[in-house]
């Protein structure tokens, strides 16, 4: 079976330019979440998707957002990229509640 | 902020020694998690203990649970080259709440 899968896994944005990732959860579960690890530090909580309705968002600026499609799978977005944007972001798949979390191998954003 | 701390910050052993690791947390918890990053790539999931249970096994893992100081720790006995990595510890408030809290994690490096 397939993992999670993230896409693109790595990309160079300059600042002020907008970013999409791209994740694929594994099959029959319909959570997933999203976090940013900067370099040095632990994974920091951006936002868990629930069947397609935000269940959870961290303390992440207006800049960020996400959502859900039919088939679970997620976008996270962040618009108006500052250097300080700069990290892995990690996607997290799960089939229930706060348990068995599936991440994937991460997209490492570099602004320049 | 983080809801978990690893002690100590980086571990340096000898191959076959054994690794122990510590993570306190702030507030109560459902369970706690542990994970294994390898070179700033994804998370993989190593154990869950619940936050009725005390002591869990898998395989060369040993973790403890300390409810009371609010404390965990994970041992790995025997170590190997390939156990070395970055582990963090990761925290689930109620089962409700999807979003998982890490501390800053510890690098362990195993000498061969």
């Amino acid at each position: 079976d397939a993992g999670v899968t993230q896409s693109p896994t790595h990309l160079i944005k300059t600042r002020g330019q907008h970013v999409t990732l791209r994740c694929s959860p594994i099959s029959g579960h319909k959570s997933v979440s999203w976090y940013q690890q900067v370099l040095g530090q632990g994974p920091q909580f951006i936002f868990q998707y629930y069947e397609k309705e935000e269940r959870g968002r961290g303390n992440f600026p207006d800049r960020f957002s996400a959502r859900q499609f039919p088939n679970y799978s997620s976008e996270l977005n962040v618009n108006a990229l500052l250097l300080g944007d700069s990290a892995l972001y990690l996607c997290a798949s799960s089939s229930q509640g706060g348990y068995g979390y599936t991440f994937g191998s991460g997209t490492r954003l570099t602004v320049v | 902020s983080q809801q978990g701390e690893e002690d100590p910050q980086a571990l340096s052993i000898q191959e076959g020694e054994n690794a122990t690791m510590n993570c306190s947390y702030k507030t109560s918890i459902n369970n706690l998690q542990w994970y294994r990053q390898n070179s700033g790539r994804g998370l993989v999931h190593l154990i869950l203990i619940r936050s009725n249970e005390r002591e869990k096994h898998s395989g060369r893992l040993r973790v403890t649970l300390d409810t009371s100081k609010k404390s965990s720790s994970l041992l790995i006995t025997a170590s190997r080259a390939a156990d070395t990595a970055s582990y963090f510890c990761a925290t689930v408030v109620s089962f409700n709440d999807y979003k998982l809290s890490f501390g800053a994690g510890t690098t362990v490096t195993v000498r061969a």
